[in-house]
């Protein structure tokens, strides 16, 4: 089942902060965020462990909440190329080689 | 520089037509994918392979089939290819180590119009 992300659209102006939010109905093991800028392949952000791990990839940062089976993305002072469409990849542990992906949320950065 | 090529961009192709899509990684990677994507449905994995000639279904596995006789090529076949699968396919691969899953590194995609 795949995640929920929410919002699904946002539209920001520079210099602004956005919270995107990943909830899943399983627990989980890790999260893993990507973003896909339009006409091309998504690329790597980053990726919580289990234990409430926070990182960060220059001012984006995020958390995980493993209680809660939730994550969430913070996009902070946003620059245009940060527009894109976010992904969150669930992935269950227990041996398991697959990522379970939300639908996204797509990010708009106006100047 | 880490490398996940498609075989073609663009593919058009008729209803019944056999499609083959190829999937290469330079990164020697255990693991390999196939995802659709379709505007508001996300990425979707249709088959996964975690060593050669393993492979398991993902999420929407029906009309597709896959194929790894070498760990760095991944075909995705449609035996006999209709209309609703018209969409977005990526390929992507990534490394497991001691039982992590780490980064999944995407190919540019193929856009697959069937007519």
């Amino acid at each position: 089942q795949q995640p929920v992300q929410s919002p699904q659209a946002v539209i920001l102006r520079e210099g602004e902060d956005a919270v995107i939010n990943c909830s899943s109905s399983k627990a989980l093991y890790s999260v893993h965020w990507y973003r896909q800028k339009h006409g091309e392949a998504p690329v790597f952000l980053m990726i919580l462990l289990k234990g409430g791990e926070q990182k960060g990839h220059d001012k984006i940062s995020a958390s995980f909440n493993e209680k809660k089976q939730q994550s969430s993305l913070y996009l902070t002072a946003s620059q245009l190329s940060y527009s894109g469409t976010y992904f969150c990849g669930t992935d269950p542990g227990a041996g398991s080689y697959q990522l379970t992906f939300g639908k996204g949320t797509k990010l708009s950065v106006i100047p | 520089d880490v490398k996940v090529t498609q075989s073609s961009r663009y593919l058009v192709k008729r209803t019944g037509e056999k499609v083959f899509l190829e999937c290469v990684q330079d990164m020697d990677h255990e693991n390999m994918f196939w995802y659709r994507q379709d505007p508001g449905l996300g990425l979707r994995l249709i088959y996964f392979s975690y060593d050669v000639k393993m492979k398991e279904k993902g999420d929407i596995p029906e009309g597709y089939s896959v194929s790894r006789e070498k760990k760095e090529r991944f075909s995705l076949i449609l035996e006999s290819a209709s209309t609703n699968q018209t969409s977005m396919y990526l390929c992507a691969s990534s490394a497991t180590r001691s039982g992590k899953n780490y980064e999944q590194y995407f190919g540019p995609g193929t856009r697959l119009t069937v007519t």
